[in-house]
């Protein structure tokens, strides 16, 4: 099926160690982003992309990086993970135009930090 | 910088009930979106809001903005049980979405 696919869905890291986790959409959508939900703080974002080519802080950036491999796939990285960074990871998508078709998201990594 | 903010945060309501969702904004926008998200799940797009005066309709939920109040509704007539989720709106500004913190429903019998 067309969409964002996310992976993993599920991760537990300790504390200091480093992953990426991975998006990659299907639908020819130029931008591309990036989310973390916490209980009661709705989805703040992390870091954006407009195009391939571009990246651009969002919200919350401290900690992570991220890379823009290609249209297709927009990257998140965290480097030395903390327990604060314990939280359901979103990517999402648009086109030109989300207005018409709006953004959509993939099913989320659900990272634990220990 | 924008700020999206709903009430109520939680919401317990009873079959049958007829309720509001309110979302305020801080900054002009002419584009809000109103999400769905059950448990453990990811979310939804319910409407997309693109002008003042919009209204939207799908089932027993319905969706206004009113751009000069920088405000959107969801309204819920009859709810049933099946409605029970968490519900954000999001507002676009300088390209990216921001969210509001989320409604979280409960439809009781």
């Amino acid at each position: 099926n067309a969409g964002v696919t996310q992976t993993p869905k599920f991760q537990v890291l300790k504390t200091g160690q480093s992953m990426t986790l991975q998006c990659a959409q299907d639908m020819n959508h130029n931008s591309m982003y990036w989310y973390r939900q916490d209980p009661g703080m709705g989805l703040r974002l992390i870091y954006y992309s407009a195009s391939e080519g571009t990246t651009d802080k969002g919200e919350v950036p401290n900690g992570y990086n991220v890379s823009r491999l290609n249209k297709r796939e927009f990257s998140l990285r965290l480097e030395s993970a903390a327990p604060s960074q314990t939280s359901v990871y979103f990517c999402a998508s648009s086109d030109w135009q989300p207005e018409l078709y709006g953004y959509t998201f993939g099913s989320g990594t659900r990272l634990t930090v220990v | 910088e924008l700020k999206v903010e709903q009430n109520p945060l939680f919401l317990s309501m009873q079959e049958g009930k007829n309720y509001t969702i309110y979302c305020n904004y801080s900054t002009t926008s002419d584009r809000l979106y109103w999400y769905r998200q059950d448990p453990g799940k990811s979310l939804e797009s319910l409407f997309v809001l693109l002008s003042n005066g919009a209204v939207k309709q799908e089932g027993r939920l319905m969706a206004s903005l009113d751009t000069k109040a920088r405000l959107s509704t969801l309204h819920i007539t009859a709810a049933v049980h099946d409605l029970s989720a968490t519900y954000f709106c999001a507002v676009v500004g300088a390209q990216k979405l921001v969210f509001g913190q989320g409604t979280r429903l409960t439809i009781n019998p």
